[in-house]
């Protein structure tokens, strides 16, 4: 099945920082969502962007379908902006034996200090 | 406000007892999912429903789970009997078609 792999695995931020996360997937696919599991545990949608760039805020993301990756950005890191990051995938195709389901990175853990 | 929700957020449960889980997907939602998710495994994929048909529940322990829609507005997570190795989150979502998926608050499982 396809393989979603999300980079950094964690990153440290000072309070003001910019940072970017990354989200390869090893097959076409028909849409991709970013998440943000704050520390309550709450997973957050954050965009729906199966190609092209969106913003929203602080927040801005970019997915290459032709080349399988999306990028998520955060500018001017805030401490609320702590959390686990997941990138999400629905495969275009369906493997043998498989079904189209969402398939999710093992996420980033990303921790804002004040 | 749409949002899909759990219930109960919280479970603490002896070993050995029935446990259901609750979740009311979104309006006019006909993608259904239920995840779990622990540290050591993340986020896996138990089942997965399009208008209320099972379509991959691959994921779940055959002989003590199961995953049901009786209806559109209601999915039900069952273990029986549940063992400690089930403390987890388990989360549900709901989705129209392969769209953005909204994801509920979960429900912590406890299994003493």
């Amino acid at each position: 099945g396809i393989q979603v792999e999300q980079s950094p695995p964690d990153l440290i931020l000072q309070e003001g920082a910019n940072s970017t996360l990354r989200c390869n997937f090893s097959d076409s696919v028909n849409n991709l969502q970013w998440f943000h599991q704050n520390p309550w545990g709450q997973l957050i949608n954050l965009f729906y962007i199966p190609s092209g760039t969106k913003q929203n805020g602080r927040l801005s993301a970019t997915t290459v379908a032709t080349e399988r990756y999306s990028l998520l950005y955060i500018s001017s890191s805030q401490t609320t902006d702590s959390g686990v990051y997941f990138c999400a995938v629905w495969p275009r195709y369906i493997t043998q034996g498989g079904s189209e389901k969402l398939v999710f990175g093992k996420g980033m853990k990303l921790t804002v200090n004040p | 406000d749409a949002r899909v929700t759990q219930t109960p957020r919280d479970k603490v449960t002896e070993m050995g007892q029935e446990v259901t889980m609750r979740c009311q997907p979104i309006l006019g939602h006909n993608t259904v999912f239920w995840y779990r998710q622990t540290m050591m495994q993340g986020l896996e994929l138990l089942a997965y429903f399009r208008n209320r048909a099972p379509l991959d529940d691959s994921g779940m322990p055959k002989d003590r789970f199961s995953a049901e829609m009786p209806d559109a507005t209601l999915a039900t997570l069952k273990i029986q009997p549940s063992e400690p190795r089930d403390s987890a989150v388990y989360f549900c979502a709901s989705g129209f078609g392969v769209a953005e998926a909204f994801f509920g608050q979960g429900t912590r499982l406890t299994v003493v």
